[in-house]
């Protein structure tokens, strides 16, 4: 069964510093694979999204991600986080055909001053 | 981006009424819908797909009868929450596909605001 895997529940992080936050996923073939960011009691914004080609992506917000088939990773990256960057974050993946998203569990970013 | 539209932001109602949540795209034609529901402080699970025009895929574990889903029109799909149960309390989440960014190479689901039910 295809599942997501986001390892680390909390991460904080100094305002300025730089960020990883790691997603890998097993499914037979390589799927859509995108990244969310959640505020309290909002909807889900696509950061980036990764479907083929150049497996460096890059997003909004200052945010990029990197796709290893070799790994089955696709880990987000941001070389300075700000303190508005304090959210949840959710690594998503879709089968080729988008008949649906299967969620990672979520990774909450902590920005300390 | 598109935009998704979910409506009411918040509900509070009794336990043993049903209360109604609507998602709109605004600016595309969904022809498929996601309704997820989210626990606090955890992922999002998938309920049901909704597919305009015909029935709606449930989940395993997803009880058809209590949370009934309409896709009557291409820019609207509801959940129902009959007899809702305090147990039901959770944030409720639509998404809706853009078949159009299909062919651009663009899929993606684009997200409501979801929805904060309340049973008390």
């Amino acid at each position: 069964a295809q599942s997501v895997t986001q390892p680390d529940i909390h991460i904080t992080v100094s305002e300025g510093a730089s960020l990883e936050l790691r997603c890998n996923y097993s499914y037979g073939a390589t799927p859509y694979l995108f990244w969310y960011v959640q505020s309290p009691g909002q909807g889900l914004q696509l950061l980036l999204k990764y479907f083929s080609g150049d497996t460096l992506v890059q997003g909004i917000k200052g945010f990029e991600a990197e796709f290893k088939r070799s790994q089955s990773s696709f880990n987000l990256r941001k070389p300075s986080v700000h303190w508005s960057d304090a959210a949840e974050y959710f690594c998503a993946v879709a089968p080729r055909g988008f008949q649906k998203l299967v969620f990672g569990t979520g990774t909450r970013l902590l920005v300390s001053p | 981006g598109a935009v998704v539209s979910q409506h009411p932001s918040r509900v509070i109602c009794k336990s043993g009424t049903s209360v109604k949540i609507e998602c709109r795209s605004l600016d595309f034609q969904a022809t498929t819908m996601f309704w997820y529901r989210q626990f606090p402080k955890q992922s999002l699970m998938l309920m049901a797909t909704s597919n305009e025009g015909s029935k709606a895929t449930y989940e395993q574990g997803v009880e058809k009868d209590k949370f009934l889903i309409n896709h009557a029109s291409l820019t609207l799909s509801t959940l129902t929450v009959t007899s809702a149960h305090p147990e039901d309390s959770s944030f409720y989440i639509c998404s809706a596909r853009d078949p159009k960014g299909d062919r651009r190479g663009a899929t993606e689901a684009f997200f409501g605001q979801g929805t904060r039910l309340t049973v008390v």
